[in-house]
C-alpha cells in the first residue's frame, strides 16, 4: 500500500450541486481524518472516525457536511448545496492508532465552486 | 479555543545560511507536529514532538519542543533550495471525546535563493 488515496482529485461544480468525494486510508489503519485547507491557510480539521464510527464533527461542518465510513474502510464526504464559500482543497488523513501518533495524508481533492 | 501562530509566515532566504521558524500555541498540549507542503501537493510528515525538551533532526533540519513556552522550533541548518516549500506546525489535544483532531498554523512558505 502506497498511502492514502483520495478520489476526484479535482472537482469543478457549480453552485447548489451536491459532491462526493472518497478516501482510502492506508490499510489497516482505523483512524481516519477529513480536514479543508483554503488557499494561503493551514488544513483546518473537519471530521474523524474511528473504525466506522464519526466521534468528533467541528463547528466547520455544517449540515450541508456529511461523512461516512461503513465499513470502517474506505470514508466518503458529500457537500449538499454547494456555496462558492464551499471551494478548498479537501485533505483526507489516517494513522493506525492514537498511539501511532503521525498521520498521514493523501493527496487532497481540489473543490472549485462555479 | 486553541490558537496556533507561526512566525515568520514568509520567509526568503539565501542557500547556506540558518534560519528558525517558531510556533507559539495557546494551550497544554499533547503532541505537535510539522509537515511541509510542496505547492499543489499534499503534506509531508516531518517530526512529531512528544514531550518537554523533545528534539529530533532529520538531514538539515532540527525541531524542538519547549511545552513550558508553549514553543517549538524549526531550526535550518546551511539551507539548500530543495527546502524551499511550505512548513506548518500543527497541535493535538486531547479533547476526551477521542477526538484527536490536529490545529495547524498558517504556516510558513520558506523560498530559498541560491
Amino acid at each position: 500500500d502506497t498511502g492514502v488515496s483520495q478520489d476526484p482529485r479535482h472537482k469543478i461544480t457549480k453552485r447548489g450541486q451536491n459532491v462526493t468525494f472518497r478516501c482510502d486510508p492506508i490499510s489497516e489503519h482505523n483512524r481516519l481524518y477529513w480536514y479543508r485547507q483554503t488557499l494561503g491557510q493551514g488544513p483546518e480539521f473537519l471530521t474523524y472516525f474511528q473504525n466506522e464510527a464519526q466521534l468528533e464533527k467541528s463547528r466547520l461542518l455544517s449540515d450541508r457536511f456529511s461523512a461516512e465510513r461503513p465499513k470502517g474502510s474506505f470514508s466518503t464526504l458529500e457537500i449538499q448545496r454547494t456555496e462558492q464559500g464551499d471551494s478548498a482543497m479537501y485533505l483526507c488523513a489516517s494513522s493506525l492508532s492514537r498511539l501511532a501518533f503521525v498521520k498521514y495524508f493523501g493527496p487532497g481533492t481540489r473543490l472549485t465552486v462555479t | 479555543e486553541l490558537k496556533v501562530e507561526q512566525n515568520p509566515l514568509f520567509l526568503s532566504m539565501q542557500e547556506g545560511k540558518n534560519y528558525t521558524i517558531y510556533c507559539n500555541y495557546s494551550t497544554t498540549s499533547d503532541r505537535l507536529y510539522w509537515y511541509r507542503q510542496d505547492p499543489g501537493k499534499s503534506l509531508e510528515s516531518l517530526f512529531v514532538l512528544l514531550s518537554n525538551g523533545a528534539v529530533k533532526q532529520e538531514g538539515r533540519l532540527m525541531a524542538s519542543l519547549d511545552t513550558k513556552a508553549r514553543l517549538s522550533t524549526l531550526h535550518i541548518t546551511a539551507a539548500v533550495h530543495d527546502l524551499s516549500a511550505t512548513y506548518f506546525c500543527a497541535v493535538e489535544i486531547n479533547s476526551g471525546g477521542g477526538a484527536d483532531g490536529l490545529t495547524f498554523g498558517k504556516g510558513t512558505h520558506l523560498i530559498i535563493q541560491p
